[in-house]
């Protein structure tokens, strides 16, 4: 399967925790992003890398969590001191940049977490 | 990137076309239409996009108006599998921008037996 993959699918914590999520993009694809979607809503925007650079950041991306994507390749998301708000689900998207059809952003089955 | 506003819910028979509209009154000329599909507890699903002319693949058609301010999504054979959360986003298009991509609530397309 070369679809875009995230680790682990469902994550339990306890607050104040930290928790740690990854995304493995679709392979040779320079441009990857991070949405959270809460019960009933739509996904949001988190941030956005093109090959290792985080070129935007969303103001729902507080000073506690921090996004990397160290060699251009999968990116991991870090939640750190986690809060029963920050309960939803992650998910993670790449497109190959370019022409309009390389724009295309493919999902991942995203990350559950759930903090106690 | 502009607004779009689609109908909360809407149910098709099993069989027959599902045909979901989305207003995007606002929409500027370098902007596309692109439509996805959340099934329940997956990630968003690639359906379709276009910028001016009509559009089909292998899971649906896109008709967008002539003034662009509107478009149809329309799935021809509509089945139980197809039951999902449709989401019709305008953003645009060219390299320079990040192209992220903002979901509003979408529609809750119900097929029926």
């Amino acid at each position: 399967d070369t679809g875009v993959s995230q680790n682990p699918r469902h994550k339990i914590t306890k607050r104040g925790q930290n928790v740690t999520f990854r995304c493995d993009p679709i392979s040779e694809h320079n441009r990857l992003y991070w949405y959270r979607q809460t019960l009933g809503q739509g996904p949001e925007f988190l941030t956005y890398f093109q090959n290792e650079a985080q070129l935007e950041k969303s103001r729902l991306l507080s000073d506690r969590f921090s996004a990397e994507r160290p060699k251009g390749s999968f990116s991991t998301l870090e939640i750190q001191r986690t809060e029963q708000g920050d309960s939803a689900m992650y998910l993670c998207a790449s497109s190959l940049g370019g022409t309009q059809y390389q724009e295309t952003q493919y999902f991942g089955p995203g990350t559950r977490l759930l903090v106690l | 990137d502009a607004k779009t506003t689609q109908p909360t819910s809407m149910d098709c028979a099993e069989g027959r076309a599902a045909n979901l509209p989305c207003n995007h009154s606002t929409i500027s000329g370098n902007e596309y239409v692109y439509w996805y599909r959340q099934i329940h507890s997956q990630g968003p699903q690639y359906i379709i996009h276009g910028l001016k002319n009509n559009e089909t693949n292998e899971m649906a058609s896109l008709i967008i108006t002539e003034d662009r301010k509107s478009s149809t999504l329309i799935l021809p054979h509509a089945t139980l599998r197809d039951t999902a959360v449709y989401y019709c986003i305008v953003r645009v298009g060219g390299s320079s921008n990040t192209g992220k991509l903002i979901f509003g609530q979408g529609t809750t397309l119900q097929v029926k037996p």
